[in-house]
């Protein structure tokens, strides 16, 4: 079963809007992480944040923002006044406890596509 | 630090041949995963290990694949024979115990 849902398959934004990339997750464990990684165009996967299952408070990072709610398994991510540079796949993924925090199991990405 | 290092960055081969793909993890990470990445099936798991020892293999899809690491800074994924539907791009990763996965830039194996 697939345990990190991205329901959105792709987001089509002018630049300077704003973007929220949904991500709901599934899990048994009280102690886990969560992370959102960024893949380019070029290919590589770049790691953008980790917030494990004890700390809900939201984060901030530029102009990007993270709102982690448990009671709803979910662990939102928004880029603020998008630019071209965004433009990419967000993959929002999972480790658990029970997994030896050895997998990561991810998400089926989202396209995020900004245009001039 | 350099980041992980994988070789080659493509590879093209026919059916049936063998394919070894290789990967420097970063130094000090006690963790290194392999990743396949297809428009199909997205980002799966096929192996990882720890200090060295394979942990968890259930991602490998057949005994066609086979992953090795000899020591904490080399790690091999053998495929052997290759087949077509075997094409994707396949990623490095290491890390610390519940840290962050650092990517290499993946090989992008074409079969014929």
């Amino acid at each position: 079963a697939q345990k990190v849902t991205q329901a959105q398959t792709e987001i089509s934004v002018v630049e300077k809007e704003d973007v929220t990339l949904d991500c709901v997750y599934e899990t048994r464990d009280t102690t886990y992480y969560l992370f959102w990684y960024k893949q380019p165009p070029s290919g590589e996967l770049v790691f953008l944040i980790r917030r494990n299952s004890f700390d809900e408070q939201n984060e901030i990072s530029g102009r990007y923002s993270w709102n982690f709610q448990k009671s709803t398994s979910s662990f939102n991510f928004t880029i603020t006044a998008s630019q071209v540079v965004d433009s990419a796949v967000y993959f929002c993924a999972l480790s658990e406890a029970a997994d030896s925090w050895g997998k990561l199991q991810f998400g089926a990405g989202t396209q995020v596509v900004v245009t001039p | 630090d350099a980041g992980v290092i994988q070789s080659p960055r493509h590879e093209v081969t026919e059916m049936g041949q063998e394919v070894t793909l290789r990967c420097k993890p970063i130094s000090g990470h006690d963790y290194l995963f392999w990743y396949r990445q297809t428009m199909m099936r997205g980002l799966e798991l096929l192996i990882y290990f720890n200090n060295n020892v394979p942990i968890d293999d259930s991602g490998m899809p057949e005994d066609r694949f086979s992953a090795k690491m000899p020591n904490a800074s080399f790690s091999t994924l053998k495929i052997q024979p290759s087949e077509p539907r075997d094409s994707a791009v396949y990623f490095c990763a290491s890390g610390r115990q519940a840290g962050e996965q650092f990517f290499g830039p993946g090989t992008r194996l074409t079969v014929l």
